[in-house]
């Protein structure tokens, strides 16, 4: 079985400081994992895919996430905050014996503070 | 713009009505996916599709059906609407159900059961 976990539903930041939202995730095979956004009303957008490719993954808008197996953690990091960041974010998880599922923590609420 | 339209965008129900929540997507995706979305606890898949002719239950099937009869499109039913139903409901698809495949998301469903 596989899950994720999200530490810290509600994090506020200053625009401008640097924006590091967590994940950890639980898997007995090779994991893939995501991160998504959502804003207000809306469904939820792709930010970037972790495939086993390479360990750091860039993602749209600036934000990037390190996969790290030996601490079971995808943090998700953008180096300067902004005002448009302001979000719900979503980490997830699949795997290919479980493909028909992707499990998703239960999401990081993110507030730029001007 | 290619991508997943979701219809009606919110809804009020009576408890024990039925209804049908529809999903089209025009990126010619073989897997589609119904998750529905709660405070605190994320997403969870109600049922998923992984081509046409096929269909599959996910973590929260009870009280709801799918059907696949053609690739674009993915309707949800609720013979008899629960307040517990209420909730808001996302239908997704991706282009394969390999585990690296991502989900691409409609804009959601409001339902409230009253």
């Amino acid at each position: 079985a596989q899950s994720v976990t999200q530490l810290g539903s509600h994090v506020s930041v200053s625009e401008g400081a640097l924006v590091l939202l967590r994940c950890n995730y639980s898997s007995s095979v090779p994991p893939y994992l995501f991160w998504y956004v959502q804003y207000p009303n809306q469904g939820l957008q792709l930010l970037l895919k972790y495939t086993s490719a390479a360990t750091l993954v860039k993602g749209i808008n600036g934000f990037e996430a390190e996969f790290k197996k030996s601490e079971t953690s995808f943090h998700l990091t953008k180096p300067s905050a902004h005002m448009s960041d302001a979000a719900e974010y979503f980490c997830a998880v699949r795997t290919q014996t479980g493909a028909n599922n992707l499990f998703f923590g239960t999401g990081t609420r993110l507030t730029v503070i001007p | 713009i290619a991508g997943i339209t979701q219809a009606p965008t919110s809804q009020i129900l009576a408890a024990g009505r039925r209804m049908t929540l529809r999903c089209t997507q025009d990126m010619r995706h073989n897997a589609m996916y119904w998750y529905r979305q709660d405070l605190g606890l994320g997403l969870r898949l109600i049922h998923y599709s992984n081509t046409a002719g096929t269909t599959g239950k996910g973590e929260v099937p009870d009280g709801y059906s799918v059907s696949r009869a053609n690739t674009d499109d993915f309707p949800l039913t609720l013979a008899s609407a629960v307040p517990s139903q209420t909730s808001v409901y996302f239908c997704a698809s991706s282009a394969s159900q390999g585990a690296a495949s991502p989900l691409h998301f409609g804009n959601g469903t409001r339902l409230t059961v009253t």
